[in-house]
């Protein structure tokens, strides 16, 4: 069964500082792996996916991931901050089509002025 | 634009009623999703239709019941609401329900039940 870890339910950076949110996943097969983000009461938008191309994925507003497949980890990257980071971030696997998506519980981004 | 639409944005309503959420996209995609978001913020997948039929059925009460007049339109029904029902439920599209694809969400219907 497929299952996501989120590790951090909450990370505070300050502005112009690198991100690292960190996610660890299990499956039976080879997953595809998303990040979305959410910010304050509104939908969830798609920052980046990986569906067994390249490992590093590039993504929306200058994130970025890594699928290792030797961790198992998925983890998401952006080398300075800005405010309108601050959100919460979802680690989402999926291993098959028509088989449901499976979030993690969410990453709280803070961003310091 | 807006790709996935839902009315209401927000629903309060008492113990017992019951109430309809509706959710439609323009994207042309053949399969939709509802999604329930609780107060911790954890996602949970409830019902996923393509082209109109039922393909996941996630272990939701049957007071709840989703209904897809066409694959653009994806409406959930609450019957007898309950306390524990207070979420908020996202409505989601993709493509065809295909491994990889992206889902699009909706701004999310925030339901309250007193």
């Amino acid at each position: 069964a497929q299952s996501v870890t989120q590790l951090d339910s909450h990370v505070s950076v300050s502005e112009g500082t690198p991100v690292l949110l960190r996610c660890n996943y299990s499956s039976s097969y080879s997953p595809s792996l998303f990040w979305y983000v959410q910010h304050p009461n509104k939908g969830l938008q798609l920052l980046l996916k990986y569906t067994s191309a390249a490992t590093l994925v590039k993504g929306i507003n200058g994130f970025e991931a890594e699928f290792k497949k030797s961790e198992t980890s998925f983890h998401l990257t952006k080398p300075s901050a800005h405010m309108s980071d601050a959100a919460e971030y979802f680690c989402v696997v999926s291993e098959s089509g028509n088989t449901p998506l499976v979030f993690g519980k969410g990453t709280r981004l803070s961003v310091i002025a | 634009d807006t790709a996935v639409s839902q009315t209401p944005k927000y629903l309060v309503t008492q113990m017992g009623n019951d109430k309809s959420i509706k959710c439609e996209q323009n994207l042309g995609h053949d399969t939709m999703y509802w999604y329930k978001q609780d107060s911790k913020k954890f996602l949970k997948i409830m019902f996923s239709y393509n082209n109109k039929e039922l393909i996941i059925n996630e272990t939701v009460p049957n007071r709840f019941s989703p209904k897809s007049p066409d694959k653009a339109h994806l409406n959930l029904h609450i019957n007898s609401l309950e306390l524990g029902d207070s979420a908020v439920y996202f409505c989601a599209s993709s493509q065809d329900g295909g491994f990889g694809e992206t889902q699009y969400f909706g701004p999310g219907t925030r339901l309250l039940v007193l």
